[in-house]
């Protein structure tokens, strides 16, 4: 157990639906990445949030936002759900950069 | 677009035998180097985090080589078991913070 939690664990949604799905960090962490695997694609780099502010953005969509709360937990909206945007959503954390990253277990979205 | 090799894609080895997986990334700009093991159906597990060159580490009977000049680390497994079976992601992050860029990873299965 890494210690970061997301919420739901599976999704299943309609196309042009709109999806939040939440994630807690570690303890103590600042920074708080999100990632998604697709079929046949490896994992690729969504968006950074460092203590609330975003820090790095990789290739999210337009139709795709995040932010991070006081609180340090972060969401990420995904809106306008295609079919192409099913796949499974992690979280990372980390305390500092460079640092390791631990991954949450996974937020698997069907888009239908 | 960052180019992330891994190699070989799969390996298939016996229980006992030592591998070894080669990461290779831009030596420009290079910032740090992250080993990941990631089991079917479980997040990736984080191994190491490398910055200098020349860096050496080892967790148990696992350990790792970086040579940031020539953009390449090596991952070896010394005497392999079958729990050691999982897909070994290295992600670089270049210039100044944590924006991985994963590999495609190298899928080890170990026969006992």
């Amino acid at each position: 157990d890494s210690g970061v939690t997301q919420t739901p664990k599976h999704l299943i949604t309609a196309t042009g639906q709109r999806v939040t799905l939440r994630c807690s960090p570690r303890s103590g962490d600042l920074s708080v990445y999100w990632y998604q695997q697709s079929l046949d694609q490896g994992l690729q780099f969504l968006i950074q949030y460092y203590n609330g502010e975003e820090r790095a953005k990789g290739n999210i969509l337009e139709r795709f936002s995040a932010q991070q709360f006081p609180d340090l937990h972060s969401e990420l909206n995904l809106s306008s759900l295609e079919l192409g945007d099913s796949a499974l959503y992690f979280c990372a954390s980390s305390a500092r950069d460079p640092d390791t990253q631990y991954f949450g277990p996974g937020t698997r979205l069907t888009v239908l | 677009i960052l180019n992330v090799e891994q190699s070989p894609q799969s390996l298939h080895v016996q229980e006992g035998d030592s591998t070894n997986f080669t990461c290779s990334f831009p030596s420009s700009n290079f910032y740090a180097l992250h080993w990941y093991r990631w089991e079917t159906a479980k997040s990736p597990e984080a191994l190491f985090v490398m910055t200098l060159n020349g860096d050496e580490k080892k967790k148990g009977r696992i350990s790792a080589t970086l040579n940031t000049k020539e953009g390449y680390s090596y991952l070896y497994i010394k005497g392999s078991q079958p729990e050691d079976s999982a897909t070994y992601l290295c992600a670089p992050s270049m210039e100044y913070g944590n924006k991985l860029v994963f590999g495609a990873g190298t899928i080890l299965r170990v026969k006992s």
